[in-house]
């Protein structure tokens, strides 16, 4: 089967503008995720998906970050306006739904986006 | 929320068998244990899961003490492709945001 994909690959925005990263996730999973790692920190969850709803997004900085994923298929992650520090490599993932293992879900990711801002 | 902790690095040499410790004292009831690998400019891939006792897959095993508070990835005679940054998760991805991945430990193997 496919893989997840991202893109773009890498985007260089100026401070003010603005972004959308696109996921296309496996083919049948429903639950979508995205991190992001930023500053060479560790990978933080931002949002997750089952289907088209937000079913949790506990993780997203602030209000500047817009996660949509109309129809439950690819989802797209926009920043407006872009700030110097959401530079940073964000990621996608995608799962199956549980099948009767609770908290056995194995995580698909994508090769990310890195983002950098000037 | 499940914190994890790793060593920052560990070495190694080809053909060694390589054991990763990953301590996570206030892991839940419910909460698996997953690990993943990530080589540069790459998203992290699975690598193996487990709730309890041992797991073993054609890659790696999973060792988890009866109290669950840490687990042990280890790789049977590394090569130099697995050098790459090793993540313990700890969580229930049906509620992601309470899964965090750590800094992660880079397994450099030498020749």
């Amino acid at each position: 089967e496919a893989g997840v994909t991202q893109f773009p690959s890498h985007s260089v925005i100026e401070k003010g503008q603005t972004v959308t990263l696109r996921c296309d996730p496996i083919s049948g999973h429903d639950n979508l995720y995205w991190y992001r790692r930023v500053m060479g920190k560790e990978i933080k969850f931002l949002l997750h998906f089952v289907k088209e709803s937000k079913q949790d997004e506990s993780g997203m900085p602030n209000n500047r970050f817009l996660a949509e994923r109309t129809g439950g298929t690819y989802s797209t992650l926009k920043v407006q306006p872009a700030e110097l520090e959401d530079s940073g490599v964000y990621f996608c993932a995608s799962s199956r739904r549980d099948r009767g293992k609770a908290g056995a879900n194995v995580l698909t990711f994508g090769a990310g986006s890195r983002l950098t801002v000037l | 929320l499940a914190k994890t902790t790793q060593p920052i690095s560990m070495d190694s040499y080809e053909g060694q068998e390589v054991n990763i410790t990953c301590s996570h004292n206030n892991i839940a009831t419910n909460d698996y244990i997953t690990w993943y690998q990530q080589f540069p400019s790459q998203g992290p891939r699975f690598i193996i899961q487990g709730y309890k006792t041992k797991v073993t897959n054609e890659v790696a095993s999973l060792f988890i003490p009866a109290d669950r508070k840490s687990s042990t990835l280890s790789l049977p005679r590394v090569s130099l492709s697995d050098t790459a940054v090793y993540y313990c998760l700890v969580g229930v991805f049906t509620n992601a945001g309470k899964s965090t991945f750590g800094d992660g430990t880079t397994l450099t193997v030498k020749p």
